[in-house]
């Protein structure tokens, strides 16, 4: 089973802040996603990549940055942090831009702004 | 960009009875369709997709229809039970995004035994 796995579960984080989301996945997969998850509005698309050192805006991509410098880790960053940005944040992976074979998700980082 | 809209963002039902999710979206160059399932304090997970050469796909009690033409799909959930209850999210995407999925809303299924 292909595993993506979120480096912290729970983060709390002052408003300020410059924070860091790490995900890491085991089997090779090209793509790598960062979505927010807040309820009622779904998960909406941060910002995305297809190969190391490449990234794409996704829909709400203001306040945030992403890396990849390895193949396997995709990084988020938020700048700044700030309360709006509390939220439940998803890392996925998939294999690769020529056929969609569907998301693994990770299990979440749950990231509050006090 | 792609919208999709999900309905109802809520659903009750017996357990036994069937339950449909329904789905739209506005890229008509979509062409991958995929379901998942999120149950409290889960991860989502996929549960069934469909591709837009097919119409409909089965996978024991769940299946998904396809209408390009109106550009909507569905879920059908038959014989549900209570494990069934969790949050589905219908997905779509196509190869000008690279794939990357455009979620719906979401809708809470509660299945009550």
């Amino acid at each position: 089973d292909v595993k993506v796995t979120q480096s912290s579960r729970y983060l709390v984080k002052r408003t300020g802040e410059k924070v860091f989301l790490e995900c890491v996945q085991d089997m090779d997969h090209e793509n790598m996603f960062w979505y927010r998850q807040d309820p009622g509005l779904g998960l909406r698309l941060i910002y995305f990549s297809y190969d190391v050192k490449m990234k794409e805006k996704g829909d709400i991509p203001e306040g945030y940055s992403v890396s990849r410098e390895k193949k396997e880790r995709f990084s988020l960053i938020l700048e700044s942090a700030s309360t709006n940005q509390t939220s439940m944040y998803l890392c996925a992976s998939s294999a690769n831009r020529r056929r969609f074979y569907g998301y693994t998700f990770g299990s979440g980082t749950r990231l509050t702004v006090v | 960009g792609e919208n999709v809209e999900q309905h109802p963002s809520t659903l009750s039902v017996q357990e036994g009875d069937s339950a449909v999710i329904k789905c739209t979206y506005s890229d008509s160059a979509s062409n991958y369709f995929p379901w998942y399932k999120q149950e409290l304090g889960k991860r989502p997970q996929l549960i069934i997709d469909i591709r837009s050469n097919v119409g409909e796909k089965k996978d024991q009690r769940i299946a998904v229809t396809l209408n390009k033409t109106a550009k909507h799909f569905s879920l059908h959930i038959t014989e549900t039970q209570p494990e069934d209850s969790a949050v589905y999210f219908c997905a779509a995407s196509n190869s000008n995004s690279g794939y990357a999925l455009n979620f719906g809303k979401g809708t809470s299924l509660l299945v009550t035994p």
